[in-house]
């Protein structure tokens, strides 16, 4: 089965660029999407198909791919950005979907 | 606007199956495919499976398979989840959500998401 492996950990000071990378065999072939997810709240998508995002996610939150890595940008972090952030994926080999264990952001 | 609604909480002892819904509104029921995914206390999301309510066609991760079962019923928009032989590392909450896809660019995302439902495994 394929894997997705993110940084349990990241903190980033108020105002500062940080980036949350998720890697894993099945992004050489398909796109992540990735998701915020506050205590005691479902996730809520935040970047889909190559760098896309739904109405009403700030435009400071961005995504890239390249190779087997995917990464999530949020630039210029706010108080309310501190959250845990998933990964997902389609598995390129098989008819099911995996997800990054995610990371804690600590905004300082 | 899309809504997907699920039951309430459930509190079980181990060895019993639990039957979690899903009532979707807002679209057609049979556009999208819907996720399970589940999140222990504590712990990440893990993706369960996925069913298509056009047909009822389904895949679980191997982890479940033999164990859970996903169903739909279009009369109501609902779909169900249910997981028997339960143990206490069953107990998490249940999430469903809607699939989207983008087949030409090999893109798949979930949303929006239920609320999600607390299923407790006790003796």
């Amino acid at each position: 089965s394929s894997e997705l492996t993110q940084d349990p950990a990241v903190s980033v000071a108020l105002g500062q660029t940080v980036r949350i990378t998720c890697q894993g065999d099945s992004l050489r072939t398909n796109y992540a999407s990735w998701y915020q997810q506050k205590p005691g709240q479902a996730p809520v998508l935040l970047i889909y198909d190559k760098n896309n995002r739904p109405s009403g996610i700030p435009d400071r939150f961005s995504g890239f791919s390249s190779g087997n890595i995917a990464s999530l940008t949020i630039s210029g972090a706010h108080v309310e950005d501190e959250a845990d952030y998933y990964c997902n994926c389609r598995d390129s080999s098989g008819y099911y979907w995996v997800f990054g264990g995610g990371t804690k952001l600590t905004v300082l | 606007q899309v809504q997907l609604v699920q039951s309430g909480a459930e509190v079980k002892k181990p060895g019993a199956a639990v039957k979690v819904s899903c009532k979707t509104s807002g679209y057609t029921f049979t556009s999208h495919w819907i996720h399970w995914v589940r999140q222990a206390p504590g712990q990440g999301l893990e993706w369960m499976g996925i069913i298509n309510p056009n047909g009822g066609s389904t895949g679980y991760a191997q982890k479940f398979q033999g164990r859970v079962t996903m169903t739909r019923d279009t009369s109501t928009s609902t779909v169900y989840m249910e997981l028997s032989r339960l143990t206490s590392e069953d107990t998490a909450v249940y999430y469903c959500a809607r699939d989207h896809s983008n087949s030409h660019a090999n893109a798949w995302w979930l949303d929006p998401w239920g609320q999600g439902t607390l299923v407790t495994v006790s003796s």
